[in-house]
């Protein structure tokens, strides 16, 4: 089974911080990504990679930066989180190829004060 | 501007029942459909996925596909309550990278 795991499941943290958000996949799948969740606007895309190093733009990417220095990680940073940015936030990945289904890790429930 | 529609519900169904969900989907390049389940407070969960027009089977759930139309669909035979969950339609687009579009969810409620 796919194994996609995010480093905490409740996080709160304060306003202009700067946050980190872990995420470590063990199928060494090439595809990785960043949503948000949030009821009523569902599951909006905020980052993704497609390989180590490489990264692209989702639909809602401000206030966001990502990083991914080995294949099996990837982090999403907060660069000076504000209260909009309280949310779930989910990490997918998948195989490469186009058509592959994503898995997701348990998700983040952040918190900024 | 990419779009994928739920009806949000909640659609409500007997225990026993067939629940069926639906999904319309607007570009009509689209080539693989995704189900996923989100119980409250969880993560999505992939149950069923389709690629070709038709239907797939996969124990009690069926995804059918008419790309003619644009419209996906599942359905739950003999639901239980635990099949209660909100249920997120998800669709991929070519050149898009994996890069998948998901629908706002159908919540199914399965009474007793």
């Amino acid at each position: 089974d796919v194994k996609v795991t995010q480093s905490s499941r409740y996080l709160v943290k304060r306003t202009g911080e700067k946050v980190f958000l872990e995420c470590v996949q063990d199928m060494d799948h090439e595809n990785m990504f960043w949503y948000r969740q949030d009821p009523g606007l569902g599951l909006r895309l905020i980052y993704f990679s497609y390989d180590v190093k490489m990264k692209e733009k989702g639909d809602i990417p401000e206030g966001y930066s990502v990083s991914r220095e080995k294949k099996e990680r990837f982090s999403l940073i907060l660069e000076s989180a504000s209260t909009n940015q309280t949310s779930m936030y989910l990490c997918a990945s998948s195989l490469g190829g186009g058509l592959m289904p994503q898995h997701f890790g348990d998700g983040t429930r952040l918190s900024i004060l | 501007q990419k779009e994928v529609e739920q009806n949000s519900g909640p659609l409500s169904v007997p225990e026993g029942a067939i629940a069926s969900l639906n999904c319309t989907y607007s570009d009509r390049g689209s080539q693989s459909f995704f189900w996923y389940r989100q119980y409250s407070g969880k993560s999505p969960e992939l149950i069923m996925f389709i690629y070709s027009n038709g239907d797939k089977e996969d124990g009690r759930f069926t995804a059918q596909l008419n790309k003619a139309s644009q419209y996906v669909s599942l359905l739950i035979r003999d639901s239980q309550p635990s099949d209660s969950a909100t249920y997120l339609c998800a669709v991929n687009s070519p050149g898009t990278a994996s890069k998948l579009t998901f629908g706002t969810g159908t919540r199914l409620q399965v009474t007793l």
